[in-house]
């Protein structure tokens, strides 16, 4: 069965600091794997996505994120934060069978420090 | 292209009371599916709808159901509401395959008390 684990529920970072966080997933086929961010009192907007092709994606506002299938891994990194960053961010995969479903991890929130 | 949109945004209700929420995807997205966000349990898949026709089902139970009408817009109702039921409910839609992103719309808050 599918699964994901975000490690670390609350990062905090200083403002122009490295942002990395860590998703690691579980999927006995190739995996849909995804980076969501959360504003408060908003909906999800997607990041990045990961779907077979390139192993390193590149997705909005400065994020991108490596597929590390030997890892199992698929971690969130941006090169510098900015106070805008400050979000919750779930990474999420996209399970097989009838339908369309995705798993969710649980979260992790960021602090950016002035 | 308009967005996810969801209606109410807001809605307070009483323990046994029933409660349906809407949502309407983006125009030519034939599937909607409804998330429960709690800060306890996360984001919880409730069920996905594709061309009126429920494909997949999370482990809720039979109170949380859904329909999808033929010009894709959704509802999903909760019957005999509990305290626990209290959570932001996300619809998302997309076009259909796995692979594909998901639109999230605003969210109901729905407060039980």
């Amino acid at each position: 069965a599918q699964s994901v684990t975000q490690l670390g529920s609350h990062v905090s970072v200083s403002e122009g600091a490295l942002v990395l966080l860590r998703c690691n997933y579980s999927s006995s086929v190739p995996p849909y794997l995804f980076w969501y961010v959360q504003y408060p009192n908003q909906g999800l907007q997607l990041l990045l996505k990961y779907t077979s092709a390139a192993t390193l994606v590149k997705g909005i506002n400065g994020f991108e994120a490596e597929f590390k299938k030997s890892e199992t891994s698929f971690h969130l990194t941006k090169p510098s934060a900015h106070m805008s960053d400050a979000a919750e961010y779930f990474c999420a995969v996209s399970v097989e069978g009838g339908g369309f479903k995705t798993i969710f991890g649980a979260g992790t929130r960021l602090f950016v420090k002035a | 292209k308009a967005g996810v949109t969801q209606t109410p945004r807001y809605l307070i209700k009483t323990r046994g009371q029933q409660v349906t929420l809407s949502c309407s995807p983006i125009s030519g997205h034939r599937s909607v599916s409804w998330y429960q966000q709690t800060p306890g349990q996360g984001l919880q898949f409730l069920f996905e709808y594709f061309s009126e026709t429920q494909r997949n089902k999370g482990n809720f139970p039979g109170r949380f159901s859904g329909r999808q009408f033929s010009n894709s817009r959704s509802e999903m109702n909760v019957s005999t509401l509990e305290l626990g039921d209290s959570a932001l409910y996300l619809c998302a839609s997309s076009a259909g395959s796995r692979k594909e992103t998901q639109y999230f719309g605003p969210g109901t808050r729905l407060l039980v008390l």
